[in-house]
């Protein structure tokens, strides 16, 4: 079965501040990966996803993250944070043995102070 | 409409009761999957459609918890006898595709609390 670990369940930042939240997830198959961020009061939406390709991955709102096959990650970075980007982020997988099915992490939830 | 709409926002049931949670999916969209989301935790699969058809419901938790989509469309997930443990956020989502590839468009969410 496969499975999604964030590391951070908690991150407090300032402004401007760089960003790197952990995602790491066990499958040893051929994966899709996805970034979602649900802001307060908001319903998840998608921020990137990893198809095949490049490994580095741009998103929305200046987010990019690198999909590192060696090391089962997909680690999601900004390199300078804004108030705005307050919010819950979750990294998922699917995997070509479960027709679409995702596995999410816990989350992180990140707070970025004015 | 132009996203993922679920019905209702909030329900409390006492232990017992039955509930049934809508979801009105993105016109179009094949896939259509519930997931339960506890406090503090990730989204956690249910059960997936594809059109009409229930491909997969190894999520559901016990056989309380049933899903329909008999047209395709909207989603009723229907929880009998609710118990304590069943109280979450119900997420609906869609995807226009089938497959692995297609990122999800989430509902809001159905908060259920069980007293």
């Amino acid at each position: 079965a496969q499975s999604v670990s964030q590391h951070n369940h908690h991150v407090i930042l300032s402004e401007a501040a760089s960003l790197e939240l952990g995602c790491n997830y066990s499958y040893g198959g051929t994966v899709n990966l996805f970034w979602y961020v649900q802001y307060p009061g908001q319903h998840l939406q998608l921020l990137l996803k990893y198809f095949s390709g490049d490994p580095l991955v741009k998103g929305i709102k200046g987010f990019e993250a690198e999909f590192i096959k060696s090391k089962f990650s997909f680690n999601l970075r900004k390199p300078s944070v804004q108030w705005s980007d307050t919010a819950e982020y979750f990294c998922a997988v699917t995997s070509n043995t479960n027709a679409g099915k995702s596995t999410f992490g816990d989350g992180t939830t990140l707070t970025v102070k004015p | 409409g132009a996203g993922v709409s679920q019905s209702p926002r909030y329900k409390v049931a006492k232990r017992g009761q039955d509930v049934a949670l809508r979801c009105d999916p993105i016109s179009g969209h094949v896939s259509l999957f519930w997931y339960q989301q506890a406090l503090g935790q990730g989204p956690e699969f249910l059960t997936y459609f594809q059109n009409e058809a229930q491909l997969d419901k190894s999520g559901l938790p016990s056989d309380r918890f049933f899903a329909e989509r008999p047209e395709g469309s909207v989603s009723t997930l229907k929880i009998q006898r609710t118990q304590q443990e069943d109280s979450a956020v119900y997420l609906c989502a869609s995807s226009l595709e089938e497959g692995r590839s297609s990122p999800l468009h989430f509902g809001n969410g159905t908060r259920l609390t069980v007293t």
